[in-house]
């Protein structure tokens, strides 16, 4: 079975501009979580989504925003990039979502984003 | 506020002893934790949960107690290997919320 698949695996913007990355769960895998890593905060939650519905949602700003599709597949959007938006944005699947008694997550390789 | 905190930044050891790694919380009702393994440029992998009723888990080398009046956890590899050597993140979702929030991690080098 094919593990997360995440793209772009790396990507350069500049401040300002918008970036869309994408999620790929495992098949038959419904809930999907995006979370950023840095050296300094860790690695922090930014939301969860099961069944196209956004279940969770970390302490982040309106700029970063997500969605899931019909399929389970999910993207998230940042919008007008800061320098501090650099990061490893990461993605998890799951069968069900947190708390539903099968919370084994599988990480994907993450996306790198650099903000210039 | 809410704190995860894994007291050590790096770990190393000798190869074939224990490793322990610590993880502390404070101003949490805990529903589960969860220890992850995490390789350099690689997302975590999974290991082992514990829910906040049971005392210990085991898998194969690996041991994980949770002890909600310490408000800790602990993750044991015995006969550790070099192989062993990674990035070790703890994370709690909370009662209610099942959010997880992770620690830092342990950075844990295992010596030949």
């Amino acid at each position: 079975k094919a593990g997360v698949t995440q793209t772009p695996r790396y990507l350069i913007k500049t401040r300002g501009q918008q970036v869309t990355l994408s999620c790929s769960p495992i098949s038959g895998h419904r809930s999907v979580s995006w979370y950023q890593q840095t050296p300094g905060q860790g690695l922090q939650f930014l939301f969860e989504y099961f069944s196209e519905t956004q279940r969770n949602k970390g302490n982040f700003p309106g700029r970063f925003s997500g969605r899931q599709f019909s399929n389970s597949r999910s993207e998230m959007n940042v919008s007008t990039l800061e320098l501090g938006d650099s990061a490893l944005y990461l993605c998890a699947s799951s069968l069900a979502p947190q708390g539903w008694g099968q919370e084994t997550q599988y990480f994907g390789p993450g996306t790198r984003l650099l903000v210039l | 506020s809410q704190k995860i905190e894994q007291n050590s930044e790096a770990l190393n050891i000798q190869e074939g002893k224990t490793a322990t790694l610590t993880c502390n919380y404070t101003n949490y009702s805990p529903a589960y934790l969860q220890w992850y393994r995490q390789d350099p440029g690689r997302g975590p992998v999974f290991l082992l949960l514990i829910r906040e009723n049971e005392k210990e888990k085991r898998k194969e080398r690996l041991k994980v107690t949770f002890d909600t009046t310490l408000k800790q956890s602990l993750f044991h590899i015995t006969a550790s290997q070099p192989a062993d050597s990674a990035t070790y993140l703890c994370a709690l979702a909370g009662a209610g919320s099942y959010q997880l929030t992770f620690g830092k991690g342990t950075k844990l080098s295992v010596i030949p």
